[in-house]
């Protein structure tokens, strides 16, 4: 399966700044996802991410919040800004994997605390 | 609103018995179905999906699947202590959406030595 390297791993931050997330595959992929898992919650899709096209964000998230980029088939950054304590959570990025198509593999994840 | 339920736990068995975990899901067009390992500070880590009707069987995990009661169920035997974890159930939107996951909230294992 694919290989992905996220990075930060984790991070403190002050409100009112922004992180950028960014997340590297080891072979190209059509689509990269970005999800985030507050505490003691499952994980929600923030977004899908395709090369060459803006991303489609789920409800509840928007592009202002939460600006991702896609410069080529290997490479996606999320950034979150204007942070608050809201906003402290893990950030996850994945890909399909090999379980057929919708078997996604999960990068380390990005622990963002907000203070 | 597709929904995935999952019994929060924790879910508490001894080493070598046989745990049983279970996931509801309301989108009846639904098509495949997954079973994720969360450890305690780690991302999700697939192990085992399920597509059709019956049960699939890998190792020490059986996958088993029933569309008519929208319901999935991941049994696994012989436990272990490295088997402590959260276990994320994981359904498919199904429809133009089909690439789409959507998750349940998780259950919380437990195996005592």
């Amino acid at each position: 399966s694919a290989v992905i390297s996220q990075k930060p791993s984790r991070d403190i931050c002050q409100r009112g700044t922004s992180l950028t997330i960014q997340c590297q595959v080891d072979s190209q992929v059509t689509m990269m996802f970005w999800y985030r898992q507050q505490p003691g919650q499952s994980l929600t899709l923030i977004a899908t991410a395709n090369q060459g096209s803006e991303a489609t964000y789920e409800s509840g998230f928007v592009i202002d919040k939460f600006p991702i980029s896609r410069p080529n088939l290997t490479f996606s950054t999320l950034t979150v800004s204007n942070m608050s304590p809201e906003d402290s959570s893990i950030y996850l990025c994945s890909v399909q994997g090999e379980a057929g198509l919708y078997g996604y593999t999960f990068g380390s994840g990005t622990r963002l605390t907000v203070v | 609103q597709k929904e995935v339920e999952q019994n929060s736990g924790p879910l508490s068995v001894p080493e070598g018995a046989i745990a049983s975990l279970n996931c509801t899901y309301s989108d009846r067009g639904s098509q495949s179905f997954f079973w994720y390992r969360q450890y305690s500070g780690k991302s999700p880590e697939l192990i085992m999906f399920i597509y059709s009707n019956g049960d699939k069987e890998d190792g020490r995990f059986t996958a088993q699947l029933n569309k008519a009661s929208q319901y999935v169920s991941l049994l696994i035997r012989d436990s272990q202590p490295s088997d402590s974890a959260t276990y994320l159930c994981a359904v498919n939107a199904g429809g133009g959406s089909n690439y789409k996951l959507t998750f349940g909230k998780g259950t919380l294992l437990t195996v005592n030595p």
